[in-house]
């Protein structure tokens, strides 16, 4: 089991810019999630997907975030335009199918820089 | 809004000593997790407590719930300084997806 991988792990980019963060889940989740952590706001949940669809965007903070799951392999998540505030680090996780029971399984994370 | 908080937010302990972190949490559930951060690394799963009156004990850590109190345990018993770490609770309510705490951030010292 490799776990949930992200990619990439850190990225600088200048304000204004296109970002574009990846997830693929462990195989056989259904769930997947966007997290994003920051000292001042901890950790929020940015999406959620359930077997590819997404069940709740709430916590995208602005029209600037979108994130798809195309498939049950491979999810991500883009920024445009990038501004400074949206400095953090950005998990994916994913769970198994008995979702209810089940915990969050963490990528690495990738930390974004915005300048 | 369900609201998830941890206490203390920072522990600073002594290498063999007891001590608790609490989560209190402002909506009835009866899924609660714990998880564990090492600096700059990722989140790592510790225990998933389903139901009132759950206990769990992986070494020297051991959780419990109570829904009816709302509230979870996180106990440390005889701390060493592999446990230094940041500890957050997470709660479901009806959906999947799970409030987290602010995380307790735990020293521990020689």
């Amino acid at each position: 089991d490799a776990g949930v991988i992200q990619s990439p792990r850190h990225e600088v980019t200048e304000m204004g810019q296109e970002v574009t963060l990846r997830c693929k889940p462990i195989s056989g989740h259904n769930s997947l999630f966007w997290y994003r952590q920051t000292m001042m706001r901890g950790l929020e949940l940015l999406i959620y997907f359930n077997n590819n669809v997404p069940i709740d965007d709430s916590g995208m903070p602005e029209d600037r975030f979108s994130a798809k799951m195309p498939n049950a392999s491979f999810s991500t998540l883009k920024i445009q335009p990038s501004e400074p505030r949206d400095s953090a680090v950005y998990f994916c996780a994913s769970s198994g199918w008995s979702s209810y029971n089940s915990p969050l399984h963490f990528g690495n994370g990738t930390r974004l820089t915005v300048t | 809004e369900l609201k998830v908080e941890q206490n203390p937010l920072f522990l600073s302990m002594q290498e063999g000593k007891n001590y608790t972190i609490y989560c209190n949490y402002s909506t009835t559930s009866d899924r609660l997790y714990w998880y564990r951060q090492d600096p700059g690394k990722s989140l790592e799963s510790l225990f998933v407590l389903l139901s009132n009156g759950a206990v769990k004990q992986e070494g020297r850590l051991m959780a419990s719930l109570d829904t009816k109190a709302r509230l979870s345990t996180l106990h440390i018993t005889a701390a060493v300084h592999d446990l230094s770490a940041t500890y957050f609770c997470a709660v479901d309510i009806i959906s999947l997806k799970s409030t987290f705490g602010d995380g307790t951030t735990l020293t521990v010292k020689p």
